[in-house]
């Protein structure tokens, strides 16, 4: 069971925004960072934002991050086929003092 | 260009014992935290292990203090896990990455550790 809590699973039709959530508590996201990974079949994970909402030079600007409170989310719009993809959100735990991953969700692009 | 490139890996028995390398190029390493992250089918991503770049601060998931030991050479600019008492529940690809948590993140490809007789 992961310490940051993502749904397995998310789907949209090309041209869509999909919204992924990760939820944590107050010693993770509520006063650290949140950082979002994509991971395409058969490879290293990528970083898509850092600093909850910055993006990395080469990320598209369709690609957002955001935080409030104690959970994150990662936006996706104008949805294309090449999103298909496993995303992971990542941040530190100062109660654990450990760095915790979400237990990834896959998007699917119908 | 930067690169990082795991070795080590291989089909080890249970009880049995493995040392990673990751061998970094391109970047001053010895500027730079650097983490161990595993991977399964069944659960995601595990983060295992972290160094800070001068090695004096390490930092481990619970479930795996005092079996594995991560340790750095910034003259060799190589980074090590040392993993003792591997069970089954170790089998996983072993990722070597940079900056896991900031803007200058990078990720090896990986060297894939199976635990089984």
């Amino acid at each position: 069971q992961s310490v940051l809590t993502q749904p397995p699973s998310a789907s949209g039709t090309p041209g869509q925004r999909v919204t992924i959530p990760c939820s944590g508590s107050s010693s993770n996201i509520g006063r650290k960072t949140v950082q979002w990974y994509q991971q395409l079949p058969g490879t290293a994970p990528k970083l898509l934002i850092y600093n909850n909402d910055q993006r990395p030079s080469g990320v598209p600007d369709r690609i957002s991050g955001s935080k409030s409170g104690t959970s994150a989310s990662l936006a996706i719009s104008g949805l294309q086929s090449e999103d298909e993809a496993d995303y992971y959100c990542v941040g530190w735990d100062d109660s654990l003092n450990a760095v915790v991953f979400g237990g990834g969700t896959k998007l699917t692009v119908l | 260009e930067v690169q990082l490139v795991e070795s080590g890996g291989g089909l080890v028995q249970p009880g049995g014992s493995l040392r990673l390398s990751c061998a970094a190029s391109g970047f001053t390493f010895s500027d730079f935290w650097m983490t161990w992250v595993r991977q399964t089918p069944g659960r995601g991503l595990e983060w295992v292990a972290t160094i800070k770049p001068d090695g004096s601060e390490k930092y481990y998931v619970d479930s795996l203090k005092g079996r594995f030991t991560i340790s750095r050479d910034n003259a060799k600019n190589s980074l090590y896990l040392q993993m003792n008492s591997l069970s089954a529940e170790d089998t996983a690809l072993y990722y070597c990455a940079r900056s896991l948590l900031a803007v200058t993140s990078y990720w090896g490809q990986g060297t894939l550790v199976t635990v089984s007789s």
